[in-house]
């Protein structure tokens, strides 16, 4: 089945700054790759979502890029607010049905 | 429209108890799931189901049995609660394309 990773676990930065978030799937028939947002006590929240057939898709602050070839994703934020500061998790859906595989999370802190 | 709707919010056990654990969607969704989420793990797959009268288990079904009788709803079953199922349980629908992941508010069990 597919499998996730995602780096760091734990990320730090200062106001104003940017965040990278990196993922690896396994399955190059994964087409469909989300990122959530968890605030703490409260469901995963969709953030921005790319499909295999785009390199990178952006939404003001927030961008990611996949690499098929490498089979590898990335959120960016940049210009970091401390109301960013929550969980981030990537996803990958599988290519023949609708599981959708997490990675283990990063939580992101941001510093005033 | 309410989305998904889980219930309850919060639930505490005795060790061998049983009980269930509701989830009901109105977006006539085929697709539903349950994931559970623990520290540093991200959300692991348990059951789906991908239509009314079909489920199969995910990444950690054990201690769990879900049904679905209707494309509403899709209840989870712990038939005899241990501590390792404390956790905090999410259910989701899955809009027919695939994307469009909607989590319910999610449900955090205690088993002692």
């Amino acid at each position: 089945g597919e499998n996730v990773e995602q780096h760091p676990s734990t990320l730090s930065v200062q106001e104003g700054d940017s965040a990278v978030i990196k993922c690896t799937y396994s399955d190059s028939a994964s087409n469909y790759f989300p990122w959530y947002k968890q605030e703490l006590g409260k469901r995963p929240q969709l953030i921005i979502d790319i499909r295999s057939n785009v390199g990178e898709k952006k939404d003001q602050r927030i961008a990611v890029t996949l690499n098929k070839t490498a089979k590898h994703f990335s959120l960016h934020i940049t210009e970091t607010q401390p109301e960013d500061s929550a969980v981030y998790f990537c996803a990958a859906l599988g290519g023949s049905n609708y599981k959708l595989t997490f990675g283990k999370g990063t939580l992101l802190t941001v510093n005033p | 429209n309410a989305g998904v709707t889980q219930t309850p919010k919060f639930q505490v056990l005795k060790t061998g108890q049983s009980m269930t654990l509701q989830c009901a969607q109105d977006m006539n969704h085929e697709y539903m799931s349950w994931y559970r989420q623990d520290p540093g793990m991200g959300l692991r797959l348990i059951h789906y189901s991908v239509g009314a009268g079909i489920t199969d288990q995910g990444e950690v079904p054990n201690g769990y049995n879900v049904s679905r009788s209707t494309t509403e709803d899709f209840p989870l079953r712990l038939l005899s609660a241990a501590p390792s199922q404390t956790s905090v349980y999410f259910c989701a629908s899955v809009s027919p394309l695939g994307d469009g992941y909607t989590f319910g508010s999610g449900t955090r069990l205690t088993v002692v």
